[in-house]
């Protein structure tokens, strides 16, 4: 079965370093995502992601934030210069055109120290 | 502003029984809802998407339904197995283009052996 490979597992930064976060999502998928999950609360949209622009963005993805599909294959999450809130879980997702749910991948830890 | 609600936040049951988790919504312009696993620590594992049409979709010992105007879902877990034990969360999926998912917090299931 087609998967969202994401990379790296866990990432430790610290505070006011750049970390860019990788994703392979599926290839014949239209539409990409980014949604993070600090411990302890829900999971939150980030960004979306279709046609080589976005598509919507969330309150949360301020400047600090940028994605890119730089090759038509991977897909980037930036982060600028992290601060301790940005500790979370980070999702990366993708999604055809048409009735189908989401596959995700398994995930970056990110951790700002 | 849609707004994701799970009831309980938290159970434990001892192995064999029948469960019911609830999922609430307060806005029943949705695509889809999807059903998801988390264990801890780790990634979203897609367990059942039901389309705003449907009322109900099952997986071996999973059951979901949807109840649209009333702003409801429920899982029902069959035959409860310690195995089950995990974060069982719900997401709804958006009307729009972009279909983003908003999520509940979680019912945390343990299973006893």
């Amino acid at each position: 079965e087609p998967e969202v490979t994401q990379t790296p597992s866990h990432q430790v930064t610290q505070m006011g370093q750049e970390v860019i976060l990788r994703c392979v999502p599926i290839s014949n998928h239209l539409y990409f995502y980014w949604y993070r999950q600090i411990l302890g609360q829900k999971v939150e949209f980030l960004v979306s992601f279709y046609n080589n622009e976005i598509s919507e963005k969330s309150e949360i993805f301020d400047d600090q934030f940028s994605v890119e599909r730089p090759d038509g294959s991977n897909f980037t999450l930036k982060i600028r210069s992290t601060k301790l809130e940005d500790s979370a879980m980070y999702f990366c997702a993708s999604n055809t055109q048409g009735p189908w749910g989401y596959t995700f991948g398994s995930g970056t830890r990110l951790t700002v120290v | 502003k849609q707004e994701v609600t799970q009831i309980p936040a938290a159970l434990s049951v001892p192995e064999g029984e029948n469960l019911v988790l609830n999922c609430s919504f307060t806005d029943s312009a949705i695509y889809n809802l999807q059903w998801f696993r988390q264990d801890p620590g780790k990634g979203l594992t897609s367990l059942l998407l039901i389309q705003s049409s449907q009322r109900e979709q099952t997986s071996g010992r999973l059951n979901a339904s949807l109840d649209k105007s009333s702003g409801r879902s429920t899982l029902y877990i069959a035959a409860s197995q310690p195995g089950d034990s995990a974060t069982y969360l719900c997401a709804v999926g958006g009307a729009g283009n972009n279909r983003k998912l908003i999520w509940g917090l979680g019912t945390s299931l343990a299973v006893n052996p």
